[in-house]
């Protein structure tokens, strides 16, 4: 089982939609939560952190849920600027105390006219 | 502000050849990885390096060496490129004195071995 799962879509919405992806993560000692965003060949760039209590900005919210390690991402008032593919990141622990970043595979989304 | 510059942007090169991807940060980040990323798929951890000195394999090192000199530099190198390696690759580096930093990526550096 893969230590970070998302759904790679496509997702097709329209413009103005609400749209949701979540994200499972396989390590409960998994300690820090992201969202990326990749344009089409392009770097990945930092899109939000994700708090416990969850959290918001502008038209993107963030949940976690420890309890069913997931964590979701919200995204109201669909633009055609949102069309790209969103990693989830997971921060732990490893094996001899170094840090493990792990990416998921990335959820593409596509919004249209 | 710089932040992640990887050389070169592009390159092609022959199978059997061999070439340094060149990847330097400004931040002082302890952290630096190297990842590889096909078309459509996702990021493939080649190697990573926690400070200078130190330096792990990721999921797929074959085929691949680094070092870490510095904390600034972090090269890939390349030895007897095979058309497998063809595919775009990503430098990051974060901050790992805590746990909830973000990594920041260079522009990448897209390779074509034929």
């Amino acid at each position: 089982r893969k230590e970070v799962e998302q759904d790679p879509g496509p997702f097709n919405v329209p413009e103005g939609a609400t749209v949701a992806f979540n994200c499972t993560y396989s390590n409960s000692a998994s300690q820090s939560f992201f969202w990326y965003r990749q344009d089409c060949r392009k770097e990945p760039k930092l899109l939000m952190s994700v708090y416990s209590s969850g959290n918001e900005d502008g038209r993107f919210t963030a949940q976690l849920n420890r309890a069913s390690q997931y964590i979701s991402l919200l995204i109201r008032d669909s633009k055609l600027s949102d069309s790209a593919t969103y990693l989830c990141v997971v921060n732990r622990l490893g094996s001899g105390g170094y840090q493990k970043v792990t990416f998921g595979t990335g959820t593409k989304l596509q919004v249209i006219p | 502000n710089a932040g992640v510059t990887q050389t070169p942007k592009f390159r092609i090169l022959k199978i059997g050849q061999s070439m340094t991807l060149q990847c330097t940060q400004d931040m002082n980040h302890n952290y630096m990885y190297w990842y590889r990323q096909d078309p459509g798929m996702g990021l493939k951890l080649i190697y990573y390096s926690v400070g200078a000195g130190i330096t792990d394999k990721g999921e797929v090192p074959n085929g691949y060496n680094v070092s870490r000199s510095t904390t600034e530099d972090f090269p890939l190198r390349l030895e007897l490129a095979a058309p497998s390696q063809t595919s775009v690759y990503f430098c990051a580096s974060r901050d790992g004195t805590a746990i909830n930093t973000e990594a920041f990526f260079g522009q990448g550096t897209r390779l074509t071995v034929v």
